[in-house]
């Protein structure tokens, strides 16, 4: 049984690209969560997504970034036009959305901005 | 807005030491309180999470943790420290039906002396 998937792991733009980080809950998970995770901070909560749904996106920047949990595929977070302090780790977690079940978090997609 | 403090940055203990991280919150309702382990470069894995009930919480690895009202904390204890136990710890606060809506303290990273 796969946990949550997670790509690239790592992925490296210059200013003003696009950058896609692309997050495959587990088997069974309706419920898609994304964190970001600045240099030496905790990680901060974005957006909550249900397939084909935005439930709850408080946590997400007003501009260049996006997020979509379409009915076949996985989960995409996109940010535009990126700048340097979009450098951080990404952090995507899935849930069944049972009572009492906590967050399983993937390993992550380390963005760099150069 | 909920909110998670936790006051120690870094802790170094010798192994076998026994250890406690400290977590206060701040929260409205009854909260949901988890501990997360992230490794150099990995994802968070859940240590062990209180909804209700006894206050006194088993995790995994040896982890415990209780559940204090009266001083808004969820500190984590561990009674004999490995050298595999060095990480960042994160206290989180959970809110929504199920506390699926996570807010992270800045975390405590853990050195281990041999």
């Amino acid at each position: 049984n796969a946990g949550v998937m997670q790509n690239p792991r790592h992925l490296v733009r210059r200013r003003g690209q696009e950058a896609r980080l692309r997050c495959s809950p587990m088997k069974g998970h309706s419920h898609v969560y994304w964190y970001r995770q600045l240099p030496e901070e905790g990680l901060k909560f974005m957006v909550y997504l249900q397939k084909e749904n935005i439930i709850d996106e408080s946590g997400m920047p007003k501009e260049r970034f996006s997020a979509e949990f379409p009915k076949e595929g996985p989960s995409i977070l996109r940010i535009q036009q990126v700048v340097r302090g979009d450098s951080a780790a990404y952090f995507c977690a899935s849930s069944p959305k049972q009572t009492n079940s906590p967050l399983h978090f993937g390993n992550g997609t380390r963005l760099t901005v150069t | 807005a909920q909110s998670v403090t936790q006051p120690d940055i870094h802790i170094t203990v010798s192994e076998g030491a026994s250890l406690e991280l400290r977590c206060n919150y701040s929260y409205g309702a009854t909260p949901y309180l988890f501990w997360y382990v992230q490794s150099p470069g990995q994802g968070l894995q859940l240590l062990l999470k209180y909804f209700s009930g006894d206050t006194l919480v088993q995790g995994i690895k040896g982890f415990e943790a209780e559940f204090k009202r009266s001083q808004s904390s969820f500190n984590l204890r561990k009674p004999s420290v490995h050298w595999s136990d060095a990480a960042e710890y994160f206290c989180a606060v959970g809110e929504g039906s199920s506390g699926d809506k996570l807010t992270f303290g800045t975390g405590t990273r853990l050195a281990v002396r041999p």
